[in-house]
């Protein structure tokens, strides 16, 4: 079965001060990642995937993340970050079992921008 | 275009009642899924119904059960409450139940056992 490991429960920066959130999911043959973002009080919101191809993948509200297979890792970056970026972020890779689509999640990463 | 709806938002309840949590997927997706999100940790997974099916079960006790009807829309279903059971409940919706699909969720239902 997958996992994902989100190095940190919570992360500290300063507004317009570049972020990376880290992500470390377990080997497979395949794999599909994606990044979500929750705000306080609300559902879940992807902010990106990686399915195959570029490594380098690109999402919404400036936010990227890059594929390494040799390290298994799925970081997310920012190279600035602002004030509305203030949220719980989710690291997910799929778990395809018995024909249902499982997303597994990490613990979660708290990014708290200070002014 | 409507996005995810589930109904109720907040929901009080006491141990050993019954209660039923409601999606609605967005139009032309086949795919339900529910997770249980307790504060402070990732979604987990609970199920998955394509076609009114059930693909895949997490690992919850029986006490959780679901179905989906012939418009796609999906009941969840927790008897015998326990404290254990306060979280939120999160749907999402996918065109099918491929591995590359995207999952669209909806605000939530907050559901408290006193």
């Amino acid at each position: 079965a997958q996992s994902v490991t989100q190095l940190d429960s919570q992360v500290p920066v300063f507004e317009e001060a570049p972020v990376e959130l880290r992500c470390n999911y377990s080997s497979s043959v395949s794999v599909y990642l994606f990044w979500y973002v929750q705000y306080p009080n609300q559902g879940l919101q992807l902010l990106l995937k990686y399915l195959s191809g570029s490594t380098l993948v690109k999402g919404i509200n400036g936010f990227e993340a890059e594929f390494n297979k040799s390290q298994t890792s799925f970081h997310l970056r920012k190279p600035s970050v602002h004030i509305s970026d203030t949220a719980e972020y989710f690291c997910a890779v799929t778990d395809f079992i018995q024909g249902a689509q499982k997303l597994v999640f990490g613990q979660g990463t708290r990014l708290t921008i200070n002014p | 275009d409507a996005g995810v709806t589930q109904s109720p938002t907040h929901l009080i309840k006491t141990r050993g009642q019954q209660v039923t949590l409601r999606c609605s997927p967005i139009s032309g997706h086949k795919s339900v899924s529910w997770y249980q999100q307790v504060l402070g940790q990732g979604p987990q997974f609970i199920f998955q119904y394509y076609e009114k099916e059930e693909r895949g079960r997490g690992n919850f006790p029986d006490r959780f059960s679901a179905r989906q009807f012939p418009n796609y829309s999906s009941e969840l279903n927790v008897n015998a409450l326990l404290l254990g059971d306060s979280a939120l409940y999160l749907c999402a919706s996918s065109p099918t139940s491929g591995p590359y699909n995207e999952q669209f969720f909806g605000p939530g239902t907050r559901l408290t056992v006193l």
